[in-house]
């Protein structure tokens, strides 16, 4: 099992520009989320979903948006980039809702903003 | 204030070294998590322990509910063990995880 893959591992970004962030899982997981990490700050949620064609917005969602059509595939859409958006993404999954399940993460995406 | 706290910040020890890592939460909480994040960037979890104690090879999770607080202790510790150390709490909407800002560890030979 690959687990959870994120595709690209690097990106830059001129601001306005769009890009979308791949994630994929292949342990049937219902629960997936998307988070994004700064330097010396915690990890924050942005969009997570419970199952496909189910989604929801997390702590931060703002400039960002979010697809499940299949149980393996979490894309993160961002359409006009910002600076503030420079940052890296990790996709997770669970196989029930993260406060009480072991979350397995991605590599990451670092993404920056110019 | 954040509702997850982490101490030390930072923290270097010497190869063999008993280890301590703190965490307090001000939420309510059926559970909590340890997860490590290597110097390359991944992250995988640890422990999630939501009373008493859990150990793994040289790793202990102990936790308080009464108290909020939970550490993590590395027994014999070794330079492969350097990374950051991550808490987090099912204390969020919908009991989303709450995310510690981390301690980053450093083990010298």
């Amino acid at each position: 099992n690959a687990g959870v893959t994120q595709t690209p591992k690097f990106r830059i970004l001129k601001i306005g520009q769009s890009m979308t962030l791949q994630c994929t899982q292949d342990m049937n997981h219902n629960y997936m989320y998307w988070y994004r990490q700064d330097p010396g700050m915690g990890l924050k949620l942005i969009y997570y979903s419970v199952g496909a064609g189910i989604t929801d917005k997390g702590e931060v969602p703002n400039g960002y948006n979010v697809s499940r059509s299949t149980t393996e595939d979490f894309p993160l859409r961002l359409e006009l980039a910002a600076p503030s958006q420079t940052s890296v993404y990790f996709c997770a999954s669970s196989r029930g809702l993260a406060g009480r399940e072991t979350q397995y993460f991605g590599p990451g995406t670092r993404l920056l903003v110019l | 204030k954040n509702e997850v706290e982490q101490s030390p910040q930072n923290l270097t020890a010497q190869e063999g070294e008993f280890i301590t890592i703190n965490c307090s939460y001000s939420v309510g909480i059926s559970a909590l998590h340890w997860l490590q994040q290597h110097p390359g960037g991944g992250i995988v979890s640890l422990f999630m322990l939501s009373s008493g104690k859990k150990k793994h090879g040289r790793l202990i999770a102990t936790i308080n509910i009464q108290e909020k607080h939970s550490s993590l202790h590395i027994t014999a510790s070794h330079p492969r063990d350097s990374a950051v150390y991550i808490c987090a709490v099912n204390g969020g909407s919908q009991g989303n995880l709450i995310f510690g800002k981390g301690t980053k560890l450093s083990v010298k030979p």
